[in-house]
C-alpha cells in the first residue's frame, strides 16, 4: 500500500510556463515533506521541503504548497527551464528526528520543451 | 551542503559472488543511514535502516542474510549483497539525514549492480 502517491508518471511543459507536480499521501502522521530531483544513474538531489505547520514554502523558482486536510502537496516551478527536465520525487517523513527514513512516491518525469 | 559518497558507482559481478557497496558521510556524522533500492521506472524502496553500533532494521520482505549491512562507524555504512543473482540487479542508493528538526536527506550517487 503506497503511502505517498504521484499519480502522473509524466508531464510535458513548454519552456517559460509553469510546471505543477502533484503528490498525495495517506499517512496522517507524516509531518515533513520534501521534493527531490533525480537524473538517471544518480542519487536524488534535494530541492525544497515543507513542514506540516506551513502551507507554503518558496525558494526561487520553486514553491511547494501543502494542503493537510486534503493530504496533498504540489511543487510549482516557474518559469520552467529545459534544465528542469528530470524525474521529480515527492517524499514524506514521520517524526522530526533525523533517524526516520523518507518514504517516496514513484516519481513524475518532467520534460520541459524549448 | 552535507555530502554522502557512495562507492562503487557501477559494478558487474558473476552470479554467486558477493558485492560490497560503501556509503560515507563526508562532512557530518550519521548515526543512522538508509539503504534504498530502485527498479526501473519505480520508486525508491527502503530496504533497511543502518544503525551505528547496532543491528540494522530491515523492511518487510528484505532478506537480512542476503543483504548484509554493517555500520561500524559514524561515517561509514556498507551493504553487502551476498550470493548475488541476476534478480538482484538494481540501482542501490544510500542516504543519511542530519540530526535535528526536519532535516533533509542527502543521497549518495547510487550503485548500479548488474549480476551476470
Amino acid at each position: 500500500d503506497q503511502q505517498v502517491k504521484q499519480n502522473s508518471p509524466s508531464l510535458s511543459v513548454q519552456e517559460g510556463r509553469i510546471s505543477i507536480l502533484n503528490c498525495d499521501y495517506t499517512n496522517s502522521m507524516f509531518d515533513y515533506f520534501l521534493w527531490y530531483k533525480k537524473y538517471p544513474a544518480e542519487g536524488p538531489t534535494f530541492l525544497i521541503s515543507i513542514s506540516s505547520i506551513k502551507d507554503k514554502n518558496e525558494d526561487g523558482r520553486f514553491t511547494v504548497f501543502l494542503n493537510k486536510s486534503a493530504k496533498h502537496l504540489s511543487l510549482h516551478i516557474v518559469p520552467s527551464q529545459p534544465g528542469d527536465s528530470a524525474v521529480y520525487f515527492c517524499a514524506a517523513s514521520e517524526g522530526v528526528s533525523g533517524n526516520t527514513p523518507l518514504v517516496f512516491g514513484k516519481g513524475t518525469r518532467l520534460s520541459v520543451i524549448a | 551542503g552535507a555530502v554522502v559518497s557512495q562507492h562503487p558507482s557501477r559494478v558487474i559481478c558473476k552470479s554467486g559472488t558477493s558485492v560490497k557497496i560503501e556509503c560515507r558521510s563526508l562532512d557530518f556524522q550519521a548515526t543512522t543511514m538508509f539503504w534504498y533500492r530502485q527498479f526501473p521506472k519505480q520508486s525508491l524502496m527502503l530496504m533497511a535502516t543502518s544503525n551505528e553500533g547496532s543491528k540494522a532494521t530491515y523492511e518487510q520482505g528484505v532478506e537480512k542474510d542476503k543483504f548484509l549491512i554493517n555500520h561500524a562507524s559514524l561515517t561509514l555504512s556498507t551493504l553487502t549483497v551476498t550470493s548475488a543473482h541476476p534478480e538482484d540487479s538494481s540501482f542501490y542508493i544510500c542516504s543519511a539525514r542530519l540530526q535535528g528538526l526536519n532535516t533533509e536527506a542527502f543521497f549518495g550517487q547510487g550503485t548500479r549492480l548488474t549480476v551476470v
